[in-house]
């Protein structure tokens, strides 16, 4: 039963970036899209990005011009960076599995603890 | 950007009840790519319904999904106490590549 567990600091200050890494444990990294998926406080739930194993990566446009995310294939790892971090950002980011029913449908089907990140002078 | 939008805000039931939830898309959705969450207080989101109307595995028979096109519903047949949660919809598709709706949350009384 794969398993993904995330990490990375909880607390920034404005102007910083975010930075959280994910591990997948127990089952397939390859032949799958993993994302990054935030919740503000009470609120619902916002899509990020995308990255395959190949390095290929599809971002939200709204946050685009600030978003990195990387693959690190020899450790079963992908990050997430976000630049020049504000209020707004203060959120639980959560690490997904993409899954590809086979034409059945697309979905989300494993999800990370969530880390929660503060954004905070 | 497709739009969904949830209705009702909030349903409150009493257990053994049926739930009706309702997702409409800004534009016309592939049923394919039209899944249901469930999110219990404090946890992650858990998937229970993909390609609009088939479970997700462990999901229990009393969650049914519906709907193509803009339309779409999320079926509770008999409450119980643990289905206290709020759910959303999501689609596939379009850009942003995977959106979400606002969330309905089911109290149960």
């Amino acid at each position: 039963q794969v398993q993904v567990q995330q990490w990375g600091a909880g607390l920034l200050k404005p102007s910083e970036t975010l930075s959280l890494t994910c591990g997948v444990y127990g089952g397939s990294f390859s032949g799958y899209y993993w994302s990054w998926i935030r919740q503000p406080p009470g609120k619902g739930l916002e899509w990020i990005g995308e990255i395959h194993l190949s390095g290929d990566t599809t971002y939200n446009p709204s946050l685009k011009s600030r978003v990195t995310m990387s693959v690190d294939t020899s450790k079963n790892q992908f990050s997430l960076k976000l630049s020049s971090v504000t209020a707004a950002d203060t959120a639980v980011y959560y690490c997904v599995r993409n899954v590809d029913y086979g034409g059945s449908g697309f979905a989300f089907d494993v999800w990370g603890q969530g880390t929660m990140v503060t954004v905070s002078s | 950007e497709i739009v969904l939008t949830q209705s009702p805000g909030t349903l409150s039931l009493s257990p053994g009840e049926r739930a009706t939830l309702s997702c409409r898309a800004s534009q016309s959705v592939s049923s394919s790519y039209l899944a249901w969450y469930q999110q219990r207080p404090g946890q992650a989101p858990r998937l229970l319904i993909y390609g609009a109307s088939s479970r997700a595995t462990g999901i229990p028979d009393r969650f049914s999904g519906s709907g193509s096109g803009t339309d779409f519903t999320l079926i509770i047949s008999r409450l119980e106490p643990e289905d206290s949660a709020v759910y959303y919809c999501q689609q596939y598709g379009g850009s942003p590549l995977w959106t979400f709706g606002q969330g309905t949350k089911v109290e149960i009384k």
